[in-house]
C-alpha cells in the first residue's frame, strides 16, 4: 500500500499573501492531481501532472501555480489569496493518466483572513 | 449546467435503516466511481467502474453506463456510515474525474 501526505493540514492567511501547499505520494505513481472543494460542493480540477516535469491546467486554473518537483511530489502555490477564502484542496494521484482509480490525501484546509 | 446531478442532496437516517443515493449523468461517460468523503474530510474509493451491480459489505453499487446512471445502496446503515457520498465520472479513457456536490448522510442513534 502508499499513502499521500500533504502539508500543512490546516493553512490560515492573509488576504494578497503567496501560499504554497505540499503533497507527496509514496505509490510510485506518474500522475497527480489538485482540486479544490468549496463547502457542500463537488470537486474541481484545478491542476494536473501527467508524468514527472508535466503541468496542465484543470478547469479551475486562475490564480493558482503548480510544480512538478519530482515525481512523489507535485505543489500548489496560491497566487494571491482572496479575503475570506475558505476551501479545502485536495491532492491526488493514480497509476497513469489512463487509469482512472484515484487515491487522495487527507486535504490542506485554507482560511483566509 | 452541471453535468453530475446527486440526489437527495441530504439524508437523515435511524441507525438500521436502509439509504439509496442516485448519480445521473448528463453527458456520455468512459467510467465511474463512488467515493465516500470523511467528516473530517478524507476521501475513499467505494467502487471504481462499476458496471452492473457489485457488492462491498453493506454496500451495492447498480451502474447502467449506456443509460448515464448509477445508484448507491447502503443497509442496515450505522453511525460510522456518515459523511458525505461523492460520484465521479471520467471521459475518453482519462482520468480527469468530474464530480458531483454529494449527498452528505447523517445517521444517528
Amino acid at each position: 500500500g502508499g499513502i499521500i501526505t500533504q502539508t500543512p493540514k490546516f493553512l490560515i492567511g492573509q488576504e494578497g499573501q503567496k501560499l504554497t501547499l505540499k503533497c507527496q505520494q509514496n505509490f510510485n505513481h506518474d500522475t497527480m492531481y489538485w482540486y479544490r472543494q468549496d463547502s457542500g460542493k463537488g470537486l474541481r480540477l484545478i491542476y494536473y501532472s501527467i508524468t514527472e516535469n508535466d503541468l496542465q491546467k484543470g478547469d479551475l486554473s486562475e490564480g493558482y501555480d503548480a510544480s512538478r518537483e519530482k515525481k512523489s511530489s507535485f505543489s500548489l502555490t496560491v497566487t494571491s489569496a482572496q479575503k475570506n477564502e475558505m476551501a479545502v484542496f485536495l491532492c491526488a494521484s493514480s497509476m497513469t493518466f489512463s487509469n482512472e482509480r484515484l487515491f487522495f490525501g487527507h486535504g490542506t484546509k485554507l482560511s483566509v483572513l | 449546467g452541471q453535468q453530475v446531478q446527486q440526489s437527495p442532496a441530504s439524508l437523515v437516517l435511524q441507525e438500521g435503516e436502509n439509504a439509496e443515493l442516485q448519480c445521473n449523468f448528463s453527458t456520455s461517460l468512459n467510467s465511474m466511481q463512488w467515493f465516500y468523503q470523511r467528516p473530517e474530510g478524507s476521501l475513499v474509493s467505494l467502487f471504481y467502474n462499476p458496471s452492473g451491480t457489485k457488492q462491498s459489505g453493506r454496500l451495492t453499487s447498480t451502474t447502467v453506463i449506456k443509460e448515464r446512471r448509477s445508484s448507491l445502496h447502503i443497509s442496515s446503515s450505522q453511525i460510522t456510515d456518515s459523511g458525505t457520498y461523492l460520484c465521479a465520472f471520467s471521459q475518453g479513457g482519462s482520468a480527469k474525474l468530474i464530480f458531483g456536490e454529494g449527498t452528505k448522510l447523517t445517521v444517528s442513534s
